[in-house]
């Protein structure tokens, strides 16, 4: 089976500044999807940004990059030149297959210091 | 552009009660999923759906039933509410069940099990 594991409750970034949130995933299959979501206070899940398995070049989406780690089973996630409005929980996610299920990792919540 | 509606937003009930949560999507798509959200465990899936008229069971099905009867709509029954099943609920859409295709989420339902 498949497991998201975000092993940072809590970090927090000094505005303007870089951060890095960790993820690792654990799965037996070749072809497969990586997300990170952001949820806001307002509960809205957000999708960030997305990394297809099959492409070795990291995504980016503005501020927002990934270092995707196949071999290690790591996908981080790093947000540069923070902002107020980046604080949030930001969620792993893992999707496989045709069943369109998503296992989530446990969460990291972002605080920005002004 | 409403995209996933869910309601209500938040409820209180009492143990034994049943309730009906809903969720429509206005983007003709195909699949439809319901997660549950618990501090410290990320998301799980709940129950999910390919199409209308199919419906299958995700990570914790036990104490929900589901029916999809049309394309829009995907409610989430609790046949007789229990403290364990309080949590805040989601329901995403997706063009289809291939991670390849965005899910939009809905705003989350609160729900207290008293």
């Amino acid at each position: 089976a498949q497991t998201v594991t975000q092993s940072q409750p809590e970090m927090s970034v000094q505005e303007a500044e870089t951060v890095t949130l960790s993820c690792t995933y654990d799965t037996s299959e070749s072809d497969y999807y990586l997300f990170w979501y952001k949820q806001p206070p307002s509960r809205q899940m957000i999708l960030v940004i997305r990394q297809e398995a099959y492409k070795q070049q990291n995504a980016t989406e503005n501020r927002f990059s990934v270092n995707f780690q196949k071999a290690a089973k790591s996908f981080s996630l790093k947000i540069s030149d923070s902002q107020l409005g980046d604080a949030a929980m930001y969620f792993c996610a893992y999707g496989s297959g045709n069943t369109g299920k998503l296992i989530f990792g446990q969460g990291t919540t972002l605080q920005v210091k002004p | 552009n409403a995209g996933v509606t869910q309601t209500p937003k938040f409820q209180v009930l009492k143990t034994g009660q049943s309730m009906t949560l809903q969720c429509a999507q206005d983007m003709n798509h195909e699949y439809m999923s319901w997660y549950r959200q618990d501090p410290g465990m990320g998301l799980r899936l709940i129950h999910y759906s390919v199409g209308a008229g199919i419906t299958d069971q995700g990570e914790v099905p036990n104490g929900y039933n589901v029916s999809r009867s049309t394309t829009e709509d995907f409610p989430l029954r609790l046949l007789s509410a229990a403290p364990s099943q309080t949590s805040v609920y989601f329901c995403a859409s997706s063009q289809t069940a291939n991670p390849n295709t965005e899910a939009f989420f809905g705003q989350g339902t609160r729900l207290t099990v008293v």
